[in-house]
């Protein structure tokens, strides 16, 4: 009964290929997110969908491009990996409400730390 | 300089010990979010505050939205409160997030 679950834990591969990373929430949120920690730790935002539109885009490379199939997943796909694209990467889901002053918690997934060789 | 500093980045304390970890941020928010990352790399929601005060446990935390300030206190710590802290804030749709305060409590 997981809340939000990504696959893989762990990816591991070379410069150049193409990977994907999954995530799914059964929470019945209708907004979710993936977060890059690099290696100091650090958490930013990459990208936020909401109804499967996307609402926020973190000035990230457009070999980055999420893909929303439906409210309850959203999966990255990273193409051309570059070294500098090893990090963990986090899903988060939550419930939207839209104005200032309105926010819902977050819940995050696990985590899928990917390592570029 | 980060929107959104914590402070220490480094804490040690014995079991027992009362510890606060200080998040300072400069840009308006709507709430705030204290995280916890276990050191297998989890990221756990402590609390969400707007303003005032939330106790859970022998957790604390508070907010001065006047001098965009918040505290969280751990009370009794014990060293299964090894972890990282995170603060985060609710900025315009997304969330902001301190570099985190790494905590080892010894037994």
């Amino acid at each position: 009964d997981t809340a939000v679950s990504q696959t893989p834990k762990y990816l591991v591969t070379q410069m150049g290929n193409d990977k994907s990373i999954k995530c799914e929430q059964n929470l019945g949120h209708d907004t979710m997110y993936w977060y890059k920690q690099d290696s100091k730790k650090f958490l930013k935002i990459m990208f936020s969908y909401n109804n499967k539109e996307l609402i926020i885009n973190e000035t990230v490379p457009n070999r980055f491009s999420p893909k929303s199939p439906d409210k309850a997943h959203l999966n990255l796909h990273i193409n051309s990996l570059e070294l500098g694209d090893s990090a963990v990467y986090f899903c988060a889901s939550s419930q939207y409400k839209q104005g200032w002053g309105s926010y819902n918690e977050q819940f995050f997934g696990p985590g899928t730390r990917l390592t570029v060789l | 300089k980060n929107e959104v500093e914590q402070s220490p980045q480094n804490l040690t304390a014995q079991e027992e010990e009362f510890i606060t970890i200080n998040c300072s941020y400069s840009v308006g928010i709507s709430a705030l979010h204290w995280l916890q990352q276990h050191p297998g790399g989890g990221i756990v929601s402590l609390f969400m505050l707007s303003s005032g005060k939330k106790k859970h446990g022998r957790l604390i935390a508070t907010i001065n939205i006047q001098e965009k300030h918040s505290s969280l206190h751990i009370t009794a710590s014990h060293p299964r409160d090894s972890a990282v802290y995170i603060c985060a804030v609710f900025n315009t749709d997304k969330l902001i997030f301190g570099t985190g305060t790494r905590l080892q409590v010894f037994p």
